[in-house]
């Protein structure tokens, strides 16, 4: 399984965009790159995923390093409500649908 | 839709007592997950049901836990006997069966403490 790295915390202001680094140097040419966040006292929550393109969806923008070694997940103006432990998973692509393996994440604070 | 539910939401039981958690999936999802964190750690996966049969159970940590999925609807987490080591909180996820990438759902979790 691939090993990630990410910064164990950071802090944006409110209507900011925000820039949430990950390292996976050692991802397989077949896994996808998942984003998770896990609310306050909630489950954790998917947020985007990406392959080798860069990837935009209603939540979030995830920008792909060339050498896919790295990715950088974009909050494009971050809300108090985006205040969560973001975390960067590789995933094996097609065959068994197995499971998440999750580090410690990146524990984003956002102020008002 | 009605996302992925769980019952109880909290839990607190005695040492060497029983608990059961109970996981209603996505309604069609095939896939249906169970991971826990206990306190300070990480979040770990325990097993994985493909309808009703088992396709991992790898992270089961040891035969105290058993997880059943009848009918390859809802799932059930027996604790028995429970130990302090236990105390944390189970998250159930489901997905769709999809070939390629594919993302899971989380229930809100139960939170089990053990005294």
């Amino acid at each position: 399984d691939a090993k990630t790295t990410q910064p164990n915390s950071m802090e944006s202001n409110e209507e900011e965009p925000v820039h949430l680094p990950c390292n996976h140097s050692t991802i397989s040419g077949t896994d996808y790159i998942h984003w998770y966040r896990q609310l306050p006292s909630q489950g954790p929550e998917y947020v985007i995923h990406g392959l080798t393109s860069n990837v935009n969806n209603r939540m979030a923008s995830l920008a792909i390093a060339e050498d896919r070694k790295s990715s950088t997940l974009i909050l494009h103006r971050a809300t108090l409500r985006d205040a969560a432990v973001y975390y960067c998973i590789p995933q094996r692509r097609g065959g068994s649908q197995g499971n998440l393996i999750f580090g410690k994440g990146t524990k984003l604070s956002v102020k008002p | 839709e009605a996302g992925v539910t769980q019952f109880p939401s909290h839990s607190v039981i005695e040492k060497g007592q029983t608990v059961t958690l109970r996981c209603d999936p996505i309604s069609g999802h095939d896939n249906l997950y169970w991971y826990r964190r206990v306190m300070g750690k990480e979040i770990k996966f325990l097993l994985h049901f493909v309808k009703e049969s088992k396709q991992d159970e790898s992270g089961m940590p040891n035969n105290r836990f058993l997880a059943e999925r009848t009918g390859g609807t809802y799932s059930t987490l027996k604790v028995q006997p429970a130990e302090l080591e236990d105390s944390g909180v189970y998250f159930c996820a489901s997905s769709q069966d999809r070939r390629e990438a594919y993302e899971q759902y989380f229930g809100p979790g139960t939170r089990l403490t053990v005294t």
